[in-house]
């Protein structure tokens, strides 16, 4: 059972958006807060930011604050992410994964999405 | 923010023998409140996403193999295979939940030797 799809890679510009999506079966996004991570070539694991998609609540990193917003589509189970100002160390592996407490937020993570690879080149 | 410090970068275990990660946090992680280790491990494989096998620094994820182990408290923790497989070659990842952000160890990558 795929609880968490991801959108497809993306090759953007130095300073361009990115958004990128996650599909969420109706019960993950009845239940679950979902998170983003991203994952840079060599690199370990960063945690980008969740939002309770019941209520649409986001919290970031102070690192992340000014560039990052994580929305949702309640009428296709979808949460997007949104990050501005691309730079060439945004070039990563993106991953969209369901936090483990059940209509709680206990900050691990038991379903991973295939993870979107984002290149960030001029 | 949380330093996460694993030990050691790589590890060559023979089959079915015993292989140990071990896991430092700068931080206590155990929440006094209700006793719990706020530390999870995860297993990556190449191509793969993270695959979640302990959280509460000990709770097996449903469908981990008991040969898999998980320990420790406060700021030391260790995940322990306890007799290698062939399908446990992977990268392995401590996670601290308990403080925004977020924080991982750098990995360990584990191979047969």
């Amino acid at each position: 059972q795929v609880h968490l799809v991801q959108s497809g890679s993306e090759v953007k510009r130095p300073g361009a958006p990115l958004r990128l999506s996650c599909k969420a079966s109706a019960t993950t996004f009845s239940n679950y807060h979902i998170h983003w991570l991203r994952q840079a070539p060599g690199q370990g694991l960063e945690w980008m930011g969740v939002i309770n998609p019941r209520g649409g609540g986001t919290s970031f990193p102070q690192k992340f604050q000014d560039r990052v917003t994580i929305t949702r589509d309640t009428s296709t189970n979808t949460v997007y992410m949104d990050l501005s100002g691309l730079r060439s160390e945004d070039t990563a592996l993106y991953y969209c994964a369901r936090d483990g407490g059940f209509l709680e937020w206990w900050g691990y993570f038991d379903y991973w999405g295939q993870g979107s690879l984002v290149t960030v080149s001029s | 923010d949380i330093v996460m410090t694993q030990s050691p970068d790589s590890l060559v275990v023979s089959l079915g023998e015993r292989a140990t990660i071990n896991c430092k946090s700068s931080q206590s992680l155990l929440y006094s409140s209700n006793n719990k280790n706020y530390l999870a491990w995860y297993q990556q494989k190449p191509g793969q996403p993270p695959k979640l096998l302990f959280y509460w620094a000990s709770t097996r994820e449903s469908g981990v193999p008991d040969r898999f182990s998980g320990s420790g408290s406060g700021t030391d923790f260790t995940l322990t295979i306890s007799s290698l497989q062939a399908e446990d070659v992977a990268v392995y990842f401590c996670h601290q939940h308990y403080y925004t952000p977020y924080t991982f160890g750098q990995g360990t990558k584990l191979e047969i030797k």
